[in-house]
Protein backbone atom coordinates (compact mmCIF):
# COMPACT_ATOMS: atom_id res chain seq x y z
CA UNK A 1 0.00 0.00 0.00
CA UNK A 2 1.22 3.43 -0.54
CA UNK A 3 0.46 6.76 1.81
CA UNK A 4 1.83 10.01 2.01
CA UNK A 5 1.86 12.12 5.03
CA UNK A 6 1.93 16.00 5.39
CA UNK A 7 2.71 16.42 8.75
CA UNK A 8 1.71 20.64 9.15
CA UNK A 9 -1.76 21.41 8.33
CA UNK A 10 -0.73 25.60 8.15
CA UNK A 11 2.67 26.87 7.65
CA UNK A 12 3.16 30.43 7.21
CA UNK A 13 6.19 32.65 6.05
CA UNK A 14 6.70 36.21 5.62
CA UNK A 15 7.29 37.30 1.74
CA UNK A 16 11.02 37.19 0.52
CA UNK A 17 11.95 35.04 3.03
CA UNK A 18 12.55 30.64 2.33
CA UNK A 19 9.87 28.21 2.30
CA UNK A 20 9.54 24.56 3.52
CA UNK A 21 6.45 22.49 2.82
CA UNK A 22 6.88 18.73 4.24
CA UNK A 23 5.70 15.44 2.85
CA UNK A 24 6.93 12.09 4.20
CA UNK A 25 6.29 8.96 1.88
CA UNK A 26 5.31 5.29 2.69
CA UNK A 27 5.55 2.63 -0.27
CA UNK A 28 6.48 -0.67 -1.18
CA UNK A 29 8.75 -0.27 -3.79
CA UNK A 30 10.36 2.42 -5.95
CA UNK A 31 7.93 6.19 -5.47
CA UNK A 32 7.16 8.17 -7.75
CA UNK A 33 6.32 11.50 -6.24
CA UNK A 34 4.11 14.59 -7.21
CA UNK A 35 3.67 17.92 -5.84
CA UNK A 36 0.19 19.88 -6.51
CA UNK A 37 -1.07 23.39 -5.71
CA UNK A 38 -4.49 24.56 -5.71
CA UNK A 39 -5.98 27.59 -5.21
CA UNK A 40 -9.50 28.69 -4.12
CA UNK A 41 -12.51 26.81 -6.48
CA UNK A 42 -9.34 25.61 -8.85
CA UNK A 43 -8.08 22.39 -10.08
CA UNK A 44 -5.05 21.13 -8.76
CA UNK A 45 -2.25 22.51 -10.73
CA UNK A 46 0.63 20.39 -11.10
CA UNK A 47 4.58 21.64 -9.67
CA UNK A 48 7.02 18.84 -10.63
CA UNK A 49 7.62 14.90 -10.00
CA UNK A 50 10.30 13.13 -8.85
CA UNK A 51 10.94 9.66 -10.90
CA UNK A 52 14.15 9.10 -11.09
CA UNK A 53 18.06 10.11 -11.31
CA UNK A 54 19.16 14.04 -9.73
CA UNK A 55 17.02 14.19 -5.75
CA UNK A 56 16.95 17.71 -6.42
CA UNK A 57 13.60 18.52 -8.77
CA UNK A 58 13.29 21.99 -10.33
CA UNK A 59 9.51 22.32 -11.07
CA UNK A 60 7.22 25.14 -12.04
CA UNK A 61 7.02 29.66 -10.01
CA UNK A 62 10.56 28.71 -9.17
CA UNK A 63 9.45 25.57 -6.53
CA UNK A 64 12.31 22.42 -6.42
CA UNK A 65 11.86 19.64 -4.35
CA UNK A 66 14.38 17.57 -2.70
CA UNK A 67 13.83 13.16 -2.63
CA UNK A 68 15.18 11.91 0.52
CA UNK A 69 15.57 8.01 0.09
CA UNK A 70 16.72 7.07 3.82
CA UNK A 71 14.33 9.69 5.16
CA UNK A 72 11.55 9.04 3.23
CA UNK A 73 10.48 12.43 2.33
CA UNK A 74 9.86 15.25 -0.34
CA UNK A 75 9.87 18.45 0.76
CA UNK A 76 8.37 20.93 -0.96
CA UNK A 77 11.09 24.31 -0.83
CA UNK A 78 11.84 27.70 -2.35
CA UNK A 79 14.61 30.33 -1.90
CA UNK A 80 11.95 33.68 -1.53
CA UNK A 81 8.45 33.26 -1.15
CA UNK A 82 5.41 35.43 -2.61
CA UNK A 83 1.91 36.41 -1.12
CA UNK A 84 0.69 34.76 -4.31
CA UNK A 85 2.31 31.57 -3.89
CA UNK A 86 -0.57 31.47 -0.77
CA UNK A 87 -2.63 28.09 -1.62
CA UNK A 88 -3.30 24.74 -0.68
CA UNK A 89 -0.20 22.87 -1.13
CA UNK A 90 -0.48 18.54 -2.05
CA UNK A 91 1.80 15.95 -2.35
CA UNK A 92 1.34 12.63 -3.73
CA UNK A 93 3.15 8.86 -4.09
CA UNK A 94 2.67 6.45 -6.79
CA UNK A 95 4.51 2.74 -5.65
CA UNK A 96 6.54 2.39 -8.70
CA UNK A 97 5.95 1.35 -12.57
CA UNK A 98 3.82 -1.73 -11.52
CA UNK A 99 1.43 0.10 -9.41
CA UNK A 100 -1.84 1.41 -9.66
CA UNK A 101 -2.38 3.97 -11.71
CA UNK A 102 -3.96 6.59 -9.25
CA UNK A 103 -2.11 8.57 -6.84
CA UNK A 104 -2.12 8.67 -3.27
CA UNK A 105 -2.51 11.96 -2.27
CA UNK A 106 -1.31 13.77 1.59
CA UNK A 107 -4.20 15.96 3.66
CA UNK A 108 -2.82 19.22 1.95
CA UNK A 109 -0.59 21.73 3.76
CA UNK A 110 -2.29 25.41 3.94
CA UNK A 111 0.71 27.85 2.92
CA UNK A 112 0.12 31.58 3.78
CA UNK A 113 2.72 34.35 2.20
CA UNK A 114 2.55 37.36 4.79
CA UNK A 115 3.28 40.43 3.03
CA UNK B 1 -3.83 24.45 -25.13
CA UNK B 2 -7.08 23.69 -23.61
CA UNK B 3 -6.78 22.06 -20.13
CA UNK B 4 -9.01 19.44 -18.64
CA UNK B 5 -12.54 20.58 -18.60
CA UNK B 6 -15.54 19.54 -16.69
CA UNK B 7 -19.32 21.00 -15.89
CA UNK B 8 -21.25 21.44 -14.54
CA UNK B 9 -18.86 23.88 -12.24
CA UNK B 10 -21.77 23.38 -9.35
CA UNK B 11 -24.50 21.21 -8.59
CA UNK B 12 -26.86 21.13 -5.84
CA UNK B 13 -29.07 18.32 -6.07
CA UNK B 14 -31.76 17.02 -3.35
CA UNK B 15 -31.40 13.99 -1.11
CA UNK B 16 -32.59 11.22 -4.04
CA UNK B 17 -31.35 12.76 -6.85
CA UNK B 18 -29.65 11.11 -9.68
CA UNK B 19 -26.93 13.18 -10.98
CA UNK B 20 -24.42 13.41 -14.00
CA UNK B 21 -20.98 15.25 -13.73
CA UNK B 22 -18.76 15.34 -17.16
CA UNK B 23 -15.28 15.45 -17.70
CA UNK B 24 -13.46 16.65 -20.86
CA UNK B 25 -9.99 14.65 -20.70
CA UNK B 26 -6.69 16.71 -22.49
CA UNK B 27 -7.53 15.69 -26.46
CA UNK B 28 -5.55 12.26 -27.12
CA UNK B 29 -4.89 11.50 -23.21
CA UNK B 30 -4.85 7.61 -22.94
CA UNK B 31 -5.69 7.75 -19.41
CA UNK B 32 -8.63 9.27 -17.27
CA UNK B 33 -8.99 9.46 -13.38
CA UNK B 34 -11.93 10.61 -11.09
CA UNK B 35 -10.87 11.43 -7.69
CA UNK B 36 -13.20 13.26 -4.79
CA UNK B 37 -11.96 15.78 -2.81
CA UNK B 38 -14.12 15.55 0.68
CA UNK B 39 -13.48 19.36 2.39
CA UNK B 40 -10.45 20.23 3.86
CA UNK B 41 -9.04 16.64 2.62
CA UNK B 42 -7.06 15.42 -0.50
CA UNK B 43 -8.50 14.36 -3.46
CA UNK B 44 -8.98 10.18 -3.01
CA UNK B 45 -8.88 8.16 -6.09
CA UNK B 46 -12.84 6.67 -7.53
CA UNK B 47 -12.00 4.91 -10.55
CA UNK B 48 -9.78 4.94 -13.60
CA UNK B 49 -9.86 4.36 -17.53
CA UNK B 50 -7.41 3.56 -19.96
CA UNK B 51 -9.43 4.66 -23.18
CA UNK B 52 -12.74 3.44 -22.90
CA UNK B 53 -12.02 0.19 -20.87
CA UNK B 54 -12.64 0.74 -17.29
CA UNK B 55 -9.40 -0.69 -15.71
CA UNK B 56 -10.23 0.47 -12.25
CA UNK B 57 -12.61 1.26 -10.00
CA UNK B 58 -11.99 0.16 -6.35
CA UNK B 59 -12.37 3.46 -5.19
CA UNK B 60 -15.87 4.33 -5.79
CA UNK B 61 -18.08 3.89 -2.58
CA UNK B 62 -21.40 2.17 -3.22
CA UNK B 63 -23.03 0.65 -6.13
CA UNK B 64 -25.17 3.83 -6.61
CA UNK B 65 -21.27 6.00 -8.17
CA UNK B 66 -20.79 4.86 -11.93
CA UNK B 67 -18.32 6.38 -14.43
CA UNK B 68 -18.29 5.45 -18.16
CA UNK B 69 -16.32 6.67 -20.91
CA UNK B 70 -17.52 4.79 -24.14
CA UNK B 71 -15.65 6.47 -26.61
CA UNK B 72 -12.80 6.42 -25.17
CA UNK B 73 -12.78 10.46 -24.68
CA UNK B 74 -15.46 12.39 -22.95
CA UNK B 75 -16.84 10.75 -19.28
CA UNK B 76 -19.40 10.81 -17.29
CA UNK B 77 -19.57 10.11 -13.46
CA UNK B 78 -22.92 9.31 -12.72
CA UNK B 79 -24.56 9.25 -8.56
CA UNK B 80 -28.18 7.81 -8.73
CA UNK B 81 -29.97 8.62 -5.11
CA UNK B 82 -27.63 10.86 -3.76
CA UNK B 83 -27.09 11.04 -0.15
CA UNK B 84 -25.16 14.35 2.16
CA UNK B 85 -22.29 11.74 2.85
CA UNK B 86 -21.82 12.30 -1.47
CA UNK B 87 -21.20 16.52 -0.87
CA UNK B 88 -17.90 16.77 -2.39
CA UNK B 89 -15.55 18.09 -5.16
CA UNK B 90 -15.32 15.65 -7.90
CA UNK B 91 -11.94 15.92 -9.60
CA UNK B 92 -11.31 14.41 -13.18
CA UNK B 93 -7.62 14.07 -14.24
CA UNK B 94 -6.35 13.08 -17.35
CA UNK B 95 -2.53 11.62 -18.75
CA UNK B 96 -0.73 10.99 -21.80
CA UNK B 97 0.10 7.27 -21.58
CA UNK B 98 -0.93 4.76 -19.34
CA UNK B 99 2.45 4.44 -17.36
CA UNK B 100 2.75 5.07 -13.73
CA UNK B 101 5.48 7.91 -14.27
CA UNK B 102 2.85 10.14 -16.26
CA UNK B 103 1.50 13.35 -15.17
CA UNK B 104 -1.74 14.14 -14.40
CA UNK B 105 -3.74 17.33 -15.43
CA UNK B 106 -6.87 17.81 -13.26
CA UNK B 107 -9.70 19.96 -14.33
CA UNK B 108 -11.53 22.58 -12.02
CA UNK B 109 -13.45 20.08 -10.43
CA UNK B 110 -17.54 19.96 -9.74
CA UNK B 111 -18.28 20.62 -6.29
CA UNK B 112 -21.59 18.74 -5.34
CA UNK B 113 -24.14 19.85 -2.70
CA UNK B 114 -26.52 17.43 -1.67
CA UNK B 115 -29.60 18.64 0.13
Amino acid sequence: AQSVAQPEDQVNVAEGNPLTVKCTYSVSGNPYLFWYVQYPNRGLQFLLKYITGDNLVKGSYGFEAEFNKSQTSFHLKKPSALVSDSALYFCAVRDGPGSARQLTFGSGTQLTVLP
Amino acid sequence: GAGVSQSPRYKVAKRGQDVALRCDPISGHVSLFWYQQALGQGPEFLTYFQNEAQLDKSGLPSDRFFAERPEGSVSTLKIQRTQQEDSAVYLCASSFRQIATDTQYFGPGTRLTVL
